[in-house]
């Protein structure tokens, strides 16, 4: 079975550093998707980056950068320029054709000022 | 856009009782997914729906049960609820494209408390 695992409860960092969140996840599967989806306090989740298997180069988008190791199941999100918005928690997804997505336990981020 | 609504917010109801929340995908999307969120357990898959048909089912009892409606509105119903079917329940639209290369847009939740 497909699983996903984030090792970091909680991580933190200060205003404007970076910080790397960690993921992997378990698959025999050659093509699937993997996200990472951000939920903030008391608001609703929403998608931060996705990253297609069959690509090789690392999705990027503005502040958050993935870090792709297809061989080793691993999928972590860099955040850098860390932001007081950018506090919420933090989960690792998979997705394939014949799996329903799957998510991580997730990360709570706390960002000091 | 409007984003995805989920009615109602906060609900709260008595173990044996049951209880329908309901789901508005974005306008367009084809697809609704719903999510039990718990400290506990994290975020699971109840099941999905495209075209009002059930594609994809989480590993949850017969209590939890859904539909999906010809404008793609989704509804949920969980009967003789338990103390542990309090949860937050995440409703998801995507457009559904392609299978499963859809991005997920989440809704607000609806808060279900058991007493």
């Amino acid at each position: 079975a497909q699983t996903v695992t984030q090792s970091q409860p909680e991580m933190s960092v200060q205003e404007a550093e970076t910080v790397t969140l960690s993921c992997t996840y378990d698959t025999s599967e050659s093509d699937y998707y993997l996200f990472w989806y951000k939920q903030p306090p008391s608001r609703q989740m929403i998608l931060v980056i996705r990253q297609e298997a069959y690509k090789q180069q690392n999705a990027t988008e503005n502040r958050f950068s993935v870090n792709f190791q297809k061989a080793a199941k691993s999928f972590s999100l860099k955040i850098s320029d860390s932001q007081l918005g950018d506090a919420a928690m933090y989960f690792c997804a998979y997705r394939s054709a014949a799996n329903d997505m799957r998510f991580g336990a997730g990360t709570r981020l706390t960002v000091k000022p | 856009k409007a984003g995805v609504t989920q009615t109602p917010r906060y609900l709260i109801k008595t173990r044996g009782q049951q209880v329908t929340l309901s789901c508005s995908p974005i306008s367009g999307h084809r697809s609704v997914s719903w999510y039990q969120q718990t400290p506990g357990q994290g975020l699971q898959f109840l099941f999905e729906y495209f075209s009002e048909t059930q594609r994809n089912k989480g590993n949850f009892p017969g209590r939890f049960s859904g539909r999906q409606f010809s404008n793609s509105r989704s509804e949920m119903n969980v009967s003789t609820l338990e103390l542990g079917d309090s949860a937050l329940y995440l409703c998801a639209s995507s457009p559904a494209t392609s299978i499963y290369t859809d991005t997920q847009y989440f809704g607000p939740g609806t808060r279900l408390t058991v007493l």
